[in-house]
C-alpha cells in the first residue's frame, strides 16, 4: 500500500461548480497536511497547508483533514477556468531527516 | 514566479552518459531540495541541503548525487543514465530546514530525456 493515495482523475467540471478533491494516507504520525497546485510546464507551488486535523479556508478553497479516517480534502468553490491544474496533496511527519510525501496528483479542468 | 532558479531547461542526452543540472534558491532560503517527478511514480524526493550540509535523504539512486555550495545554490549530478531516468526533476527551496519545511517553493523543473 502507497503512503498517499490520490485518484489521478482527469476531472472535469463546468464553471462555477464545487470541486472536491481527496487523498487518504496510511501513515497515521502524519502531522503537517498540505495541497500544492501545479499548472502545465511549471512547478508545484503550496495552495494551502493544515497542521493536525480541521479545517482551514482561505477564499474559495478550503482545506479538511480527517485524521480519524487517515483522510484529507480540497474544495474548491465556484470554480474558475484558471483552476485548471493538477492538484497535488502532500504529507509531513514534521521530524528532521523525513521529506514530504506527495500523492500522484489530481488533474482538473474547469471549463467555460 | 518563485524565485528559484534551475538550468538547463531541457536536456537530452545518451545512456551511459553523465550530466549536471543547477539550482539557484529564493534569496534568503537556506535549504535546497531536489526531486524528480514522472508519469508513474509522481513527484519523489531525492534529497535536501540546508546551509551547505545534507539534511534528509529519500530514494536517490547512488547513481545520482547532489551538493550545495558556499553561496547556496546546488547541484545534482546523475551519472550513467538510462532510459528510465527521463523525468521532470525540480528543485525547491524554503527559509528554514530542520525539521524539514511544508512550505516549499519550486523552480521550474529541467526536463531530461535520456535517449
Amino acid at each position: 500500500q502507497k503512503e498517499v493515495e490520490q485518484d489521478p482523475g482527469p476531472l472535469s467540471v463546468p464553471e462555477g461548480a464545487i470541486v472536491s478533491l481527496n487523498c487518504t494516507y496510511s501513515n497515521s504520525a502524519f502531522q503537517y497536511f498540505m495541497w500544492y497546485r501545479q499548472y502545465s510546464r511549471k512547478g508545484p507551488e503550496l495552495l494551502m497547508y493544515t497542521y493536525s486535523s480541521g479545517n482551514k479556508e482561505d477564499g474559495r478553497f478550503t482545506a479538511q483533514v480527517d485524521k480519524s479516517s487517515k483522510y484529507i480534502s480540497l474544495f474548491i468553490r465556484d470554480s474558475q477556468p484558471s483552476d485548471s491544474a493538477t492538484y497535488l496533496c502532500a504529507m509531513s511527519l514534521n521530524q528532521a531527516g523525513t521529506a514530504l510525501i506527495f500523492g500522484k496528483g489530481t488533474t482538473l479542468s474547469v471549463s467555460s | 514566479d518563485s524565485g528559484v532558479t534551475q538550468t538547463p531547461k531541457h536536456l537530452i542526452t545518451a545512456t551511459g552518459q553523465r550530466v549536471t543540472l543547477r539550482c539557484s534558491p529564493r534569496s534568503g532560503d537556506l535549504s535546497v531540495y531536489w526531486y524528480q517527478q514522472s508519469l508513474d511514480q509522481g513527484l519523489q524526493f531525492l534529497i535536501q541541503y540546508y546551509n551547505g550540509e545534507e539534511r534528509a535523504k529519500g530514494n536517490i539512486l547512488e547513481r545520482f548525487s547532489a551538493q550545495q555550495f558556499p553561496d547556496l545554490h546546488s547541484e545534482l549530478n546523475l551519472s550513467s543514465l538510462e532510459l528510465g531516468d527521463s523525468a521532470l526533476y525540480f528543485c525547491a527551496s524554503s527559509v528554514t530546514g530542520t525539521p524539514i519545511s511544508y512550505e516549499q517553493y519550486f523552480g521550474p523543473g529541467t526536463r531530461l530525456t535520456v535517449t
